[in-house]
């Protein structure tokens, strides 16, 4: 059963406090992303890693940082820097990293809240 | 620089009737778009894209959209709705060459279908 498992659903942050957000896929696709999404804001582009080792920053990367140390695996870390975290947070990723046309596969979220 | 504008927040319809989405989009050359889905609490999938070839794309659940380059749309388009089709859905772009490799997406459509 191939798809995209984002780990944990829930999670609550405490001021300060670094937080992880697990992102996997046996889809054995290059390309990997993480969104942010806001109430009525859309998707926004946090970083995106076309193959392993390699990363680029998106749109709103300050305050995030991830790593690509595996094919399948793309984790998300929210530092204390973020000053903003709350958000629904979406993992995607795409077959053939240079191919346009393919459609992204989004995993099912993770909701970040901070206390 | 690529742009895609969904220029309805909401959208309803009654149940049986047609329903339109609307999403228009700018690119530097020529376009892949893309149209997905999102239910409350859930990562977005997939419906359909236009790469090439005929105007009507065909995809998920009774779906369809038209590509009309000289208006510049991709208008997300279904005969009979359902109250099931109750979502939030996003138009995508992406340039075929040059410019952005990552998809630009509008800021979605929250479609209601009443019985």
């Amino acid at each position: 059963d191939g798809g995209i498992t984002q780990s944990p659903k829930y999670l609550f942050r405490k001021e300060g406090q670094n937080v992880t957000l697990s992102c996997e896929q046996n889809l054995n696709h290059d390309a990997m992303y993480w969104y942010r999404q806001d109430p009525g804001q859309g998707l926004r582009l946090i970083y995106y890693s076309q193959i392993v080792n390699d990363f680029q920053k998106g749109d709103i990367a300050e305050g995030y940082s991830v790593s690509r140390e595996k094919k399948e695996s793309f984790p998300l870390t929210v530092t204390s820097a973020q000053k903003n975290p709350t958000a629904f947070y979406l993992c995607a990723s795409t077959s053939g990293g240079g191919t346009r046309y393919n459609e992204q596969f989004f995993g099912p979220g993770t909701r970040l809240t901070v206390l | 620089a690529q742009s895609v504008a969904q220029p309805e927040d909401q959208v309803k319809v009654a149940e049986g009737n047609p329903l339109t989405v609307k999403c228009t989009y700018s690119v530097s050359g020529n376009p892949y778009l893309f149209w997905y889905v999102q239910y409350p609490n859930r990562g977005l999938q997939f419906l359909l894209k236009y790469i090439t070839g005929d105007n009507l794309v065909k995809g998920s659940y009774g779906f369809e959209a038209e590509f009309n380059k000289s208006q510049t749309s991709f208008h997300l388009k279904k005969p009979s709705a359902l109250v099931s089709d109750s979502a939030l859905y996003f138009c995508a772009v992406r340039d075929r060459s040059g410019g952005s490799y990552i998809p630009t997406f509008g800021r979605g459509t929250s479609l209601i279908v009443h019985p």
